[in-house]
Parts: structure tokens; C-alpha cells; sequence
């Protein structure tokens, strides 16, 4: 089955303590992305990976690593979370040729205390 | 400066009846793709439909349409004949030649019985 898969779905955190968001994808897309959704927000791009070893900043990158070492892994890193950083996370993959029919995870839902 | 805006925070339709839902853009890019995305009240992203900037036709699927108007960078979302299962949020966004994904801040779609 095609899926994205996004792993933890919940996490409690406490403010500095490095976490990692993991996202995998099994239809060899090229392109990956996280997103972060708040409320009256809508979804805003952190970062996005046009192929493997190629990234680029979204929209809020601040306080968020990637790294796209394999082309099925995308993960997202928070060296040191901060409260406004509690939201909904998705990640999302799709070819890098048209229509770009983004496949979205089941989001992540991040609470930092 | 706002590059994706949806001016319809909520609407209600009547179920059978169709509906418009409102997005228009800013982009300097000649190459770009717009999308309308859906998000039920259970949180999944859902694909409903594509349009590229090069495209002639306007893009349908099923019950879908999407109203490009490119002089007046629109890309209004069309259901007819509206179901109860249609009661979401629905984003309109945009894909830049980059790759960066935009999205608005989404309309809450109510369908009444």
C-alpha cells in the first residue's frame, strides 16, 4: 500500500529536549516536505527536499533541522523545542513531475511544555 | 506579503446544491501548480485536484472543478451537488517553480441536510 508514515503520532515534550520526528515514504518519490499546521494558520512549509542530499527552507524554517540522507526518509529534528513550537506536523512526499499529487503522513501532534 | 488567500473563512451550502470556494494568488513565477487539498474533522490531508499554470482546460475530477482564471489569478474550487461527507476544510495552494508549497488559510465547509 502507498503511504506516508510519520512516527511518533503523539508526543509530550519538555522545552530543550532534542526530539526527532521521523518520515518515510515507500513510492520513491523525489520530493519530501514538513509542514506545520496551527490554528487560523492553515499549513505553513518548514523545510522541503527536492531529491536526496538536496534541502530547502519552507516558510519557518527557524528551530527545525532536516536531512534527506536516503530517498525514502525525510525526518524532522528539534535540537532544542521550545512551546511555540506545540502543533500539528505533517509530512508529505510526491514526484518531482506534474500533477505533484502530494501523499500526506497521518500527522504528528507535538506538545512542548 | 500574503501569496495564497482564501477570503471565506466558513460557508454552509445545501445539500445537492453546488459551491464555490474562493482562492486567489500572487506569483512572478511563469511556471507554478495550484491544488485544493481536503481535510476532514479526523485530520487527514486528501489530494481533490491540480491545475499547472500552462494548463488550457480548466482541471476536473468527479464533482470537483477548479475555475482557473490566470489574468486574475484565481483558482476558485467548484463541488456540485454537495454531499454531507463534503463537510471539511478545504486549502487552496501553490506550488512554486522551486518546489516551496504555499497554503491558504483554509474555508470551513458546512453542508446542511
Amino acid at each position: 500500500e502507498a503511504q506516508v508514515t510519520q512516527n511518533p503520532r503523539y508526543l509530550i515534550t519538555v522545552t530543550g529536549k532534542k526530539l526527532t520526528v521521523t518520515c518515510s515514504q515507500n513510492m520513491n518519490h523525489e520530493y519530501m516536505s514538513w509542514y506545520r499546521q496551527d490554528p487560523g494558520l492553515g499549513l505553513r512549509q518548514i523545510y522541503y527536499s527536492m531529491n536526496v542530499e538536496v534541502t530547502d527552507k519552507g516558510d519557518v524554517p527557524e528551530g527545525y533541522k532536516v536531512s534527506r540522507k536516503e530517498k525514502r526518509n525525510f525526518p524532522l529534528i528539534l535540537e532544542s523545542p521550545s512551546p511555540n513550537q506545540t502543533s500539528l506536523y505533517f509530512c508529505a512526499s510526491s514526484h518531482r513531475l506534474p500533477p505533484y499529487e502530494q501523499y500526506f503522513g497521518p500527522g504528528t501532534r507535538l506538545t512542548v511544555t | 506579503a500574503q501569496k495564497i488567500t482564501q477570503t471565506q473563512p466558513g460557508m454552509f451550502v445545501q445539500e445537492k446544491e453546488a459551491v464555490t470556494l474562493d482562492c486567489t494568488y500572487d506569483t512572478s513565477d511563469p511556471s507554478y501548480g495550484l491544488f485544493w487539498y481536503k481535510q476532514p474533522s479526523s485530520g487527514e490531508m486528501i489530494f481533490l485536484i491540480y491545475q499547472g499554470s500552462y494548463d488550457q482546460q480548466n482541471a476536473t475530477e468527479g464533482r470537483y472543478s477548479l475555475n482557473f482564471q490566470k489574468a486574475r489569478k484565481s483558482a476558485n474550487l467548484v463541488i456540485s451537488a454537495s454531499q454531507l461527507g463534503d463537510s471539511a476544510m478545504y486549502f487552496c495552494a501553490m506550488r512554486e517553480e522551486g518546489g516551496k508549497l504555499i497554503f491558504g488559510q483554509g474555508t470551513e465547509l458546512s453542508v446542511k441536510p
